[in-house]
Formats: C-alpha cells, structure tokens, sequence
C-alpha cells in the first residue's frame, strides 16, 4: 500500500514564528502536492513538485515555500506564521496507473497560528 | 480554465436510502474523474475513478458514470449505511497536474 505520512497531526505556533510541516511518501513517486483545506472552499493547490528540486505554484503559494531535496521528502515552509494561514494542510503524492493519475493523501496537519 | 461544481451540502439521509450525489464539470479535452471520500479526522481517500468517457467506476457499492455528453460524474449508491457518513470531493485531473476539486458534500447517514 502506498503510504504517505506528515509529520504533525496537530500543530499550534504564535504569529511570526517560521513553520515547517514535512511529508514523506514510500513508494517513489515522482509528482508531490500541498494542499489546504478550509470549510466551504475545499481544497486548494498551494504548490506541487515534479521531480527533486522542482516545484511549481499552485494557486495559492503567497506566503508558503517548499523544499524538495530528496524524492521521498517534500516540505511547506510558512516564512511568517499569521492567523489567516490556521488551516488543514493536506501533502499528497501522484503515480501513474497506465490510464490516469492518482493521488495518496497524508492524514493531514491541522495547524492553529495564535 | 478547468472547473469541478458539486452539489451543496449537507445530505441527510436515513440508512439504506438511496443516494445521488451531483458533479459537473468544466474541462479542455478528456480529463480523469475521481471521488474521493474524508472520513471525520482523516485525509482524503480515492474512492473511484472512470478514465474515459462511458466509464463507470466502482467501489463498496458506490458507482458514478463518465458522461461527456453532460459533463457530469454523480456518485450513487443504492443503500447508504451510517458508515457512510463522511464528506465526498469529485474531482478531475489532467496530464498529471494537481487536482480540481469541487468545494465537498457533506453526507450524515442516520440510523
């Protein structure tokens, strides 16, 4: 099975304080997401990486970096923690199956920026 | 640019009743249509899928058909259980970028 795992489960910082949330995937695929989740928004794409050392902006990256220095690991970095960033960050990772992309999700890191 | 609407939440439903549960589309080309499912507490789950138009996908008594004519993929099942309960994402993805994901439909089955 395909296991994609975040390193928090639940996450509480102050405003200002630089946040790392990590995600690691076993199963050597190629493409990662970052994701957030808000009610009534669902989710959106903050950045995704094609291969070590890429990555792309997703539709919400201000605010946010990534890192992606080995295959397996890709990482969200908030420079700044403010309120507005409180959210459920949800990593995912993508293989081809011969007839479509699939996406594995983490558990998810419930962050709260008091 | 690509688009996912699903239907507002949220469904209440009795066990064993039936459910439909409405996604459209919006989309250049011949996407892949998933349903995914978020357990309380949880990360999300691919539930199913159908590649190509016509494709009906499947999966513990869930089914949702590929319909290029209508730009539709609703997700049924014949008899809800209360394990059931949880929030639906119909979403769509194409050449390998991320996915689209309509907003979630809340489903609260009771017995």
């Amino acid at each position: 099975d395909v296991k994609v795992t975040q390193s928090s489960r639940y996450l509480v910082k102050r405003t200002g304080e630089k946040v790392f949330l990590e995600c690691v995937q076993d199963m050597d695929h190629e493409n990662m997401f970052w994701y957030r989740q808000d009610p009534g928004l669902g989710l959106r794409l903050i950045y995704f990486s094609y291969d070590v050392k890429m990555k792309e902006k997703g539709d919400i990256p201000e605010g946010y970096s990534v890192s992606r220095e080995k295959k397996e690991r890709f990482s969200l970095i908030l420079e700044s923690a403010s309120t507005n960033q409180t959210s459920m960050y949800l990593c995912a990772s993508s293989r081809w199956t011969g007839s479509s992309y699939e996406q594995y999700f983490g558990p998810g890191t419930r962050l709260t920026v008091t | 640019g690509n688009s996912v609407t699903q239907m507002e939440g949220p469904v209440t439903l009795s066990e064993e009743a039936f459910l439909t549960i409405n996604c459209t589309y919006t989309a250049t080309g011949y996407p892949s249509l998933f349903w995914y499912v978020q357990y309380p507490g949880e990360g999300l789950q691919l539930l199913l899928k159908a590649t190509k138009a016509d494709d009906k996908g499947s999966n513990k008594g869930f089914e949702a058909t590929y319909r290029k004519e209508t730009t539709s993929f609703h997700l049924e099942k014949g008899s809800v259980q209360v394990s059931d309960s949880a929030v639906y994402f119909c979403a769509l993805n194409q050449a390998g970028t991320a996915l689209i994901f309509g907003k979630g439909t809340t489903l609260s089955v009771s017995s």
